[in-house]
């Protein structure tokens, strides 16, 4: 059970995309379509951004998009805005009722 | 509204023991599948444990053998018993909501366990 292999950090000026890559094997991102990622802001408990690839839950902006090709999941955040830095974190269902997440990546808007 | 609160955390030495709980309100617990998740400090987020809503139950090969998840339907309770406990147990410990698409919808705050010799 190695964790996902994610950026350590990704930065964007307002107004600008950034896009965060995650990459695991064909037992869990490329086998499933069950990635979902994860926003966490210093000292605040993460908060589900995206679920199964692509999908955002009520009330998360437009301005957030998932995708997957192969065994690579990626997240975008278009039109950054100062409140999107924060750590961002992949997750993907492994089988057997398992799952991992990435190392994480910390956004920066310049 | 829908909330998860842990409790249980503390110091504990190495070799030693901690039950967490974790008390569910606003939902339907019996209904979902839950989790446990860690946080080193500083660190990222690693997945714990998990018992769905029939108590099947799964474990991260970190903590398999020595740890146990389990939950109590009529107090909407999950719990997570810990032993053996090694200093790289150290960590913020959050429990979670599956939210029927294999994603992590509600989370708690989280209890903070340490092990120091």
């Amino acid at each position: 059970q190695s964790a996902l292999t994610q950026p350590p950090s990704a930065s964007g000026s307002p107004g600008q995309s950034v896009t965060i890559s995650c990459t695991g094997t064909s037992g869990d991102i490329g086998g499933y379509n069950y990635v979902s990622w994860y926003q966490q802001h210093p000292g605040k408990a993460p908060k589900l951004m995206i679920y199964e690839v692509s999908k955002r839950p009520w009330g998360v902006p437009d301005r957030f998009s998932g995708s997957k090709s192969g065994n690579t999941a990626s997240l975008t955040v278009s039109g950054l805005q100062a409140e999107d830095e924060a750590d961002y974190y992949c997750s993907a269902y492994a089988g057997n009722n398992c799952w991992m997440f990435g190392g994480g990546t910390k956004v920066t808007v310049l | 509204q829908v909330q998860l609160v842990e409790s249980g955390g503390g110091v504990v030495q190495i070799g030693g023991s901690l039950r967490l709980s974790c008390v569910a309100s606003g939902f339907t617990f019996s209904d979902h599948g839950m989790h446990w998740v860690r946080q080193a400090p500083g660190k990222g987020l690693e997945w714990v444990a998990f018992v769905r809503y029939d108590e099947q139950k799964s474990y991260a090969d970190s903590v398999k053998g020595r740890s146990t998840i389990s939950r109590d339907n009529s107090k909407n309770t999950l719990y997570l018993q810990v032993n053996s406990l090694r200093p790289e147990d150290t960590a913020l410990y959050s429990c979670a909501r599956d939210a029927f698409n294999y994603a992590f919808d509600i989370w708690g705050q989280g209890t903070l366990v340490t092990v120091s010799s």
